[in-house]
């Protein structure tokens, strides 16, 4: 079945410093791909998506392209800030009425 | 727009309660509704889903059971709670029939069997 690996960290950064979150994914088809924010004690946000391959999604900074040759979608920001602390999940959707999760990273930003 | 609501926020139960977990989605008809627990620590596993009225999907099955009595409305309840049941429980709504199925989400509650 369809899945979503994703590095499971957690990731420590110093503010301002380059962030890098890889994601990979195993699908039939043509997948819809997502990037989900989880600040601490809130439900998740959708931070940006990608619906069809070379797309790139974009939103608060970050950005992550859909690369079907290497079936991956990582989520990357030039630079980060103390209020980007987050749980981050990657996700697809193959056109059903679920999304696969990946397990999520933990993103820690110092000041 | 459509915005989504859960309560209660917070719920502290003793082992062997009921529970009921209400959601409720405003603003758009028809949705796809979703309900997630994340134990602690833990990623997202999807409990139910529900693509209308009185139709329930299962994805795990345990102690817990869902409803969907009206259209935006969700409740997930137990008649006994487990201490593994504690986690944080989050709805979703998305879209019926849509291309990419996104979702969004609930605040969530913090449930804690104890």
């Amino acid at each position: 079945g369809d899945s979503v690996t994703q590095m499971e960290g957690p990731v420590t950064l110093s503010e301002e410093a380059f962030l890098t979150i890889n994601c990979t994914y195993t699908a039939t088809g043509y997948p819809s791909l997502f990037w989900y924010v989880q600040y601490p004690g809130e439900g998740l946000q959708l931070l940006l998506k990608a619906t069809k391959a070379d797309d790139k999604g974009s939103n608060k900074g970050f950005e992550a392209t859909y690369r079907k040759e290497t079936t991956s979608f990582h989520l990357e920001k030039g630079s980060v800030q103390v209020s980007d602390s987050a749980v981050y999940f990657c996700a697809l959707s193959d056109h059903t009425e679920k999304l696969v999760f990946g397990k999520g990273t933990k993103l820690t930003v110092n000041p | 727009s459509q915005t989504i609501h859960q309560w209660p926020a917070t719920l502290v139960q003793p082992v062997g309660s009921p529970l009921s977990l209400e959601c409720t989605v405003e603003g758009t008809s028809n949705p796809n509704l979703y309900w997630y627990r994340q134990a602690a620590g833990r990623g997202l596993q999807l409990l139910f889903y529900s693509v209308g009225i009185g139709q329930i999907s299962s994805e795990v099955p345990q102690n817990l059971s869902a409803s969907r009595p009206q259209d935006r409305q969700f409740i997930l309840s137990s008649k006994k709670l487990l201490l593994s049941d504690s986690g944080f429980y989050l709805c979703a709504w998305s879209v019926a029939a849509s291309s990419y199925n996104e979702q969004f989400f609930g605040p969530g509650t913090r449930l804690t069997v104890l």
